[in-house]
């Protein structure tokens, strides 16, 4: 059965950089890997996306092994405000001819002051 | 411009009872997305639709869940008998277009229902 895994918890203090790992061996050929972040009673909120190499926005930036069977998300310089839990979302091939749109286990994010 | 909206925000019933969700997608958005999301856990998918049409469905859990989007547009999750372990958050997306070259999709707010 395929995984999307992550890290479970990450502590880091404000100003640092946090760097969040998502294995996601099963990964569909042509799909891409898109991480949303999710505050408490809210709904998952985009922060980047991306299919190969590197791609930044004015958030974050995501980097992709020539694999792609991981992806990095790296958050700059976090603040207290980051404090929530990260997903990874990435489409999955299975052997039945199904696709289905795995999200990762999730990483709670803890900045501290 | 407005976000998914869903409704309603939270839905307390008892066991063995029929509820039905709402899922108001961004005006123009195709493709239209229900997941669930258990305590401390990521968002399962349930259920695809394109269109007026279910592209996957192979999510829902049993034949006890039942979704429809009769104009292409707002979107109702149905679920019948329901039973304690049906307690979740029942988040609804939706993108542009859709595909199987993910698009990003735009969550509402979820609805959490508590069934005792």
């Amino acid at each position: 059965l395929a995984k999307t895994t992550q890290p479970i918890s990450m502590d880091s203090y404000e100003g640092q950089e946090v760097n969040i790992t998502c294995s996601h061996n099963n990964i569909a050929t042509n799909d891409y890997i898109t991480w949303y972040q999710q505050f408490p009673s809210q709904g998952p909120r985009f922060i980047i996306q991306g299919y190969k190499t590197k791609v930044t926005n004015e958030v974050a930036s995501l980097f992709i092994p020539a694999d792609r069977k991981s992806s990095t998300l790296s958050l700059p310089r976090v603040s207290l405000s980051d404090t929530a839990v990260y997903y990874c979302l990435v489409g999955v091939a299975f052997t039945s001819g199904t696709y289905k749109y795995i999200f990762g286990t999730g990483t709670r994010l803890k900045v501290l002051a | 411009g407005a976000g998914v909206s869903q409704t309603p925000s939270n839905k307390v019933t008892e066991k063995g009872k029929y509820v039905e969700l709402r899922c108001d997608p961004i005006s123009g958005h195709t493709a239209l997305y229900w997941y669930r999301q258990s305590l401390g856990q990521g968002p399962e998918f349930l259920i695809y639709f394109q269109g007026t049409g279910a592209a996957d469905d192979s999510g829902l859990p049993n034949d006890r869940f039942f979704a429809v989007r009769p104009e292409g547009s707002v979107s109702t999750l149905k679920i019948q008998r329901t039973e304690r372990g049906d307690s979740a958050v029942y988040l609804c997306a939706s993108s542009p277009s859709g595909g199987v070259n993910q698009e990003t999709q735009y969550f509402g707010p979820g609805t959490r229902l508590l069934v005792l």
